[in-house]
Formats: C-alpha cells, sequence, structure tokens
C-alpha cells in the first residue's frame, strides 16, 4: 500500500533555480526518509526527519515535517544538472517494532536543465 | 550502491521460466529486501529477511519465492505463476532488523519476459 504521495509527478527547473518537492501521508509516522533515484538505477538515501523534529539541513538539501498536516517537503537550493533524478519520499508507519515498515511513494521527476 | 551488489543488470525470460536474480552485499546487514519496481512508479515491497534462514512475505510475494541460507546473499527466484513479471527489481539491505530502517539499494536488474 502506498502512504507517501508526492508532489508534482515531474518538476522541470533551470540550472540555479531551487526545486522544492512535496509529501504527504495519511498516517501517523515515526520518521521520513527522501531518497533519490537515477534513470535505471538504485535509489540512495538523503535525509531522515523523525516525527519530533520539523526541519533538517544536509548540504544543498533540506527537509520539513509538519506532522499536524501530514505532509514534508524536500527543497534543493542552486540546483544543478546532476541533480536530475527521481525524488521519492518513504514513511516509517507502524507501531510496534517488527511491524514498523518503510512505505515508498510514486516520486517525483526532477529535470534540471543546463 | 554501496555494497549491494545485483546481476545481472539485464535479463530476459520466455513465458513458462524460472529465472534467478542475485543479491549480495558485504555491509554486514542484518535485514535484506526485495522490491519491484514498474515505469513511473514506486517500489512494492516482495520479500524481506530479517536474519538467516528466516523470510516474510511483503505487499506482492505471489509468483516469488525467496532463500536466505547465508547472511550476505537474498536470492529471488521470479517463477512462471508471476503473471506480470516485467518490472526493475531492487534488492537492498538495512542495519538493523527493522524494515523501516534506512536501506541501502543495489543497482537493479531489469528483467524482460520474451
Amino acid at each position: 500500500s502506498q502512504q507517501g504521495e508526492e508532489d508534482p509527478q515531474a518538476l522541470s527547473i533551470q540550472e540555479g533555480e531551487n526545486a522544492t518537492m512535496n509529501c504527504s501521508y495519511k498516517t501517523s509516522i515515526n520518521n521520513l526518509q527522501w531518497y533519490r533515484q537515477n534513470s535505471g538505477r538504485g535509489l540512495v538515501h538523503l535525509i531522515l526527519i523523525r516525527s519530533n523534529e520539523r526541519e533538517k539541513h544536509s548540504g544543498r538539501l533540506r527537509v520539513t515535517l509538519d506532522t499536524s498536516k501530514k505532509s514534508s517537503s524536500l527543497l534543493i537550493t542552486a540546483s544543478r544538472a546532476a541533480d536530475t533524478a527521481s525524488y521519492f519520499c518513504a514513511t516509517d508507519e507502524g507501531s510496534s517494532g517488527s511491524a514498523r515498515q518503510l512505505t515508498f511513494g510514486s516520486g517525483t521527476q526532477l529535470t534540471v536543465l543546463p | 550502491d554501496g555494497g549491494i551488489t545485483q546481476s545481472p543488470k539485464y535479463l530476459f525470460r520466455k513465458e513458462g521460466q524460472n529465472v534467478t536474480l542475485s543479491c549480495e552485499q558485504n555491509l554486514n546487514h542484518d535485514a535484506m529486501y526485495w522490491y519491484r519496481q514498474d515505469p513511473g512508479q514506486g517500489l512494492r515491497l516482495i520479500y524481506y529477511s530479517q536474519i538467516v534462514n528466516d523470510f516474510q512475505k511483503g505487499d506482492i510475494a505471489e509468483g516469488y519465492s525467496v532463500s536466505r541460507e547465508k547472511k550476505e546473499s537474498f536470492p529471488l527466484t521470479v517463477t512462471s505463476a508471476q503473471k506480470n513479471p516485467t518490472a526493475f527489481y531492487l534488492c537492498a539491505s538495512s542495519i538493523g532488523k527493522l524494515r523501516a530502517d534506512t536501506q541501502y539499494f543495489g543497482p537493479g536488474t531489469r528483467l524482460t519476459v520474451l
């Protein structure tokens, strides 16, 4: 079952601009993760934000989490052509240890034009 | 893609044949996972294993089988019972046994049924 849903499905920007992607989810979560996938490759973990955190930074990445709205955003600043990829949010849902699972959204395809 | 390898990169199968996809990790991770990704879609969990000689069905296990005889290896067999096996298959691992842990992905195997 899909928990996180990314928006927009596709985004095209010029190099140097900022890119913002959003993720909405339905049930309460323990944490939310963002992953990146280059075309035809595996996913790479970018950042994890816990349910008690509101904002987190990693290099040019900024992630926010609003648990009251059940949404998260990923901001990539000063984008580069190499940032072209699909970006997925993954939510950690469930309340007991072994029952917790990571559920991936359908992704945002980001294209950065040189 | 870290210390997870998948082979082959491309695989072609005739209808009615079983095929096995290889996944090996040298990260000493306890848990391993198999996902299926269809074009423009997120990841769907097929099987996961938290310890050697034990594995659990994910959301779409029908037509697939796995084994976990060694910590480093988690092969996936796509059987002839899988009605629509053409897809991109991703193997992942995580340090802990929680399915919600950060996951590290292999480069994927693209399976095409002829």
